[in-house]
């Protein structure tokens, strides 16, 4: 059966490590792989898009990387904040689905001060 | 520019009632789709709407209905209400393009 997991459900460091976040599937042919940011109450922020053809993706302290062989992304924060504190939503879209996502069920970082 | 907007933010039915819930996605996005988010879990895909067709359909019984207007906006219609359809329903809106735009979700409570 197809599996989105997320490495573990609570992530805590300390504010200007790196928090390094994971997502793993099976039975997936992903030809895109998205990363979401979700705070409590609120819808997910879109954060960044890598393509099945891409290894690696960046935007300011964030970094994606995506291994097809492994079956597995990677989400880094660098220098993080307490304000990068939230749930990370890792969704993939398969091919051909016409931009449906299926998400994994997220990982809460908290970034101490 | 206004983000996704959706209405009510709060809704409280019985089980056994009818909802409706709605959705405005942002201006000059095409495509809308519906997601079920109960607590500790990731969105869950109900349906995607583009140009007012159904393009997509997850696995949800046939109680849940949607539909698109031809302003772009969207309806999210439940029927029959069960206890476990308490969850955040999410709408989303994209341009054509992958990432998706959430808006802040209506929180249904079914009693």
């Amino acid at each position: 059966s197809q599996k989105i997991e997320q490495n573990s459900e609570a992530l805590n460091i300390q504010e200007g490590k790196t928090a390094t976040l994971t997502c793993n599937y099976t039975n997936y042919s992903p030809a895109y792989l998205q990363w979401y940011r979700q705070d409590p109450g609120r819808g997910p922020v879109f954060l960044l898009l890598i393509r099945e053809n891409e290894k690696e993706k960046r935007k300011e302290r964030l970094k994606v990387t995506f291994d097809t062989t492994l079956k597995q992304s990677l989400f880094h924060i660098t220098a993080s904040q307490p304000a990068d504190s939230a749930t990370y939503l890792c969704a993939l879209e398969d091919g051909g689905s016409n931009y449906k996502l299926t998400f994994g069920k997220g990982t809460l970082l908290t970034v101490n001060p | 520019d206004a983000g996704v907007t959706q209405s009510p933010t709060h809704l409280i039915k019985t089980r056994g009632q009818h909802v409706t819930l709605r959705c405005s996605p942002i201006s000059g996005h095409k495509s809308v789709s519906w997601y079920q988010q109960v607590l500790g879990q990731g969105p869950q895909f109900i349906f995607q709407y583009y140009e007012k067709e159904e393009r997509g359909r997850g696995n949800f019984p046939d109680r849940f209905s949607a539909r698109q207007f031809p302003n772009y906006s969207s309806e999210l219609n439940v029927n029959a209400l069960l206890l476990g359809d308490s969850a955040l329903y999410l709408c989303a809106s994209s341009p054509r393009t992958h990432e998706q735009y959430f808006g802040p979700g209506t929180r249904l409570t079914v009693t």
